[in-house]
């Protein structure tokens, strides 16, 4: 079965700070990969996603993704962070063969921000 | 265009009554989802309808759970009668047909407390 792995529930780094958030799943063919944000009061909002291709991935807000499936990671990147980056992060797998198959996600990683 | 709503924002309620939570999707979106986050944990699939009718229900729990899409457009999912592990956030998000991927909008959720 398919299933995603997020092990650092919650994550500290200064602003300005690079930043890497881990994501490993379990998946028997090439997967559709997602990357989510919950700000606090908001909806999970898309930050990038991987079908095919070029592995490193680009998103909103100046974050990327790469896509290593000797690994099965797919982490999540920032060079700078912003104190607004402050949020729960989603890591997330496509779960079936069509492109509107549920979502399966990780268990979330909680980002606070240094000043 | 207006995203995803959800109604109630929250809702809290005894042990054994119902409530009805209440999703608006995306104009013109056929493909609608309910998720569900219980304490802290992953975001879990409940189910999919496309139009009015469901595609994949494997993720509703048991019976306690209803959910309907007439005429393929708002969804409502009644829990009844509720019981304390039903506490949690419920996430409803839409996307657009299946022909190429389609992102999935997330609502904002509704959290239900179950005393």
């Amino acid at each position: 079965a398919q299933s995603v792995t997020q092990p650092d529930i919650h994550i500290t780094v200064s602003e300005g700070a690079s930043l890497e958030l881990r994501c490993n799943y379990s998946y028997g063919a090439t997967p559709y990969l997602f990357w989510y944000v919950q700000s606090p009061g908001q909806g999970l909002q898309l930050l990038l996603k991987y079908f095919s291709g070029d592995t490193l991935v680009q998103g909103i807000k100046g974050f990327e993704a790469e896509f290593k499936r000797s690994q099965s990671s797919f982490n999540l990147r920032k060079p700078s962070v912003h104190w607004s980056d402050a949020a729960e992060y989603f890591c997330a797998v496509g779960a079936g063969y069509s492109s509107a198959s549920k979502i399966i996600f990780g268990s979330g990683t909680r980002l606070s921000i240094r000043p | 265009e207006a995203g995803v709503t959800q109604f109630p924002s929250h809702s809290v309620i005894e042990k054994g009554q119902t409530v009805t939570l209440r999703c608006d999707p995306i104009s013109g979106h056929d493909n609608l989802y309910w998720y569900r986050r219980v304490m802290g944990k992953e975001i879990k699939f409940l189910l999919h309808f496309v139009k009015e009718s469901k595609q994949d229900e494997s993720g509703m729990p048991n019976n306690r759970f209803l959910a309907e899409r007439t005429g393929g457009t708002y969804s409502t999912l009644k829990v009844q009668p509720a019981e304390l592990e039903d506490s949690g956030v419920y996430f409803c998000a839409s996307a657009r047909g299946t022909t190429s991927y389609n992102e999935q909008f997330f609502g904002p959720g509704t959290r239900l407390t179950v005393l």
